[in-house]
């Protein structure tokens, strides 16, 4: 079945350390994006890639980074830079154009201990 | 970037219609108005789109004033299942070269549906 995943669900890490989220889509999308989404919140926008190897900063980047290599993959790094790392990752992605949707994957918890 | 506004929750009987608004009176003459809803601790899940006419789909129906300042997601026949924060949003171009659009989540409407 076509899809987005996410992977893992839920990730424990130390402080200090970076860690990568992985997002993976079988639809032939150009688009993708992470948004970060803290309790009781909105959606934030991290990044975002409309094409291979290109990629935008969206509202809050500080303390992310990300590749675009290949089509189906757009894994987030999340730096010891970034301060207040805990929190619900989502990735989308979305064919292009103004009039379509986005998909979304189900996202990865991630705690900072 | 055009803005929404949605109330911060909202409670239906389940088998009622729920009605949820949205006001989006920035709002420019290309850009769509989306739906979207997130079950707890789920991703958003889409539910329908618009730019001028009402439209309808298996999930819900949505209306659009003439003026295009507000909209009003109807879900006709809620269930339990139906509880959920419902985002509205407006497609949001970004300054880049490509011409990138952007989804800009606001905290969206907790529908509640009640037994």
């Amino acid at each position: 079945d076509g899809g987005i995943t996410q992977s893992p669900k839920y990730l424990f890490r130390k402080e200090g350390q970076n860690v990568t989220l992985s997002c993976e889509q079988n639809l032939n999308h150009d688009a993708m994006y992470w948004y970060r989404q803290d309790p009781g919140q909105g959606l934030r926008l991290i990044y975002y890639s409309q094409i291979v190897n290109d990629f935008q900063k969206g509202d809050i980047a500080e303390g992310y980074s990300v590749s675009r290599e290949k089509k189906e993959s757009f894994p987030l790094t999340v730096t010891s830079a970034q301060k207040n790392p805990t929190a619900f990752y989502l990735c989308a992605s979305r064919k292009g154009g103004r009039d379509t949707e986005a998909f979304f994957g189900q996202g990865t918890r991630l705690t900072v201990v | 970037d055009a803005k929404t506004t949605q109330p911060p929750s909202m409670d239906c009987a389940e088998g009622r219609a729920a009605n949820l608004p949205c006001n989006h009176s920035t709002i420019s003459g290309n850009e769509y108005v989306y739906w979207y809803r997130q079950i707890h601790s789920q991703g958003p899940q889409y539910i329908i789109h618009g730019l001028k006419n009402n439209e309808t789909n298996e999930m819900a129906s949505l209306i659009i004033t003439e003026d295009r300042k507000s909209s009003t997601l109807i879900l006709p026949h809620a269930t339990l299942r139906d509880t959920a924060v419902y985002y509205c949003i407006v497609r949001s171009p970004r300054e880049s070269g490509g011409g990138a659009d952007g989804l800009t989540f606001g905290k969206g409407t907790h529908l509640i549906i009640q037994p």
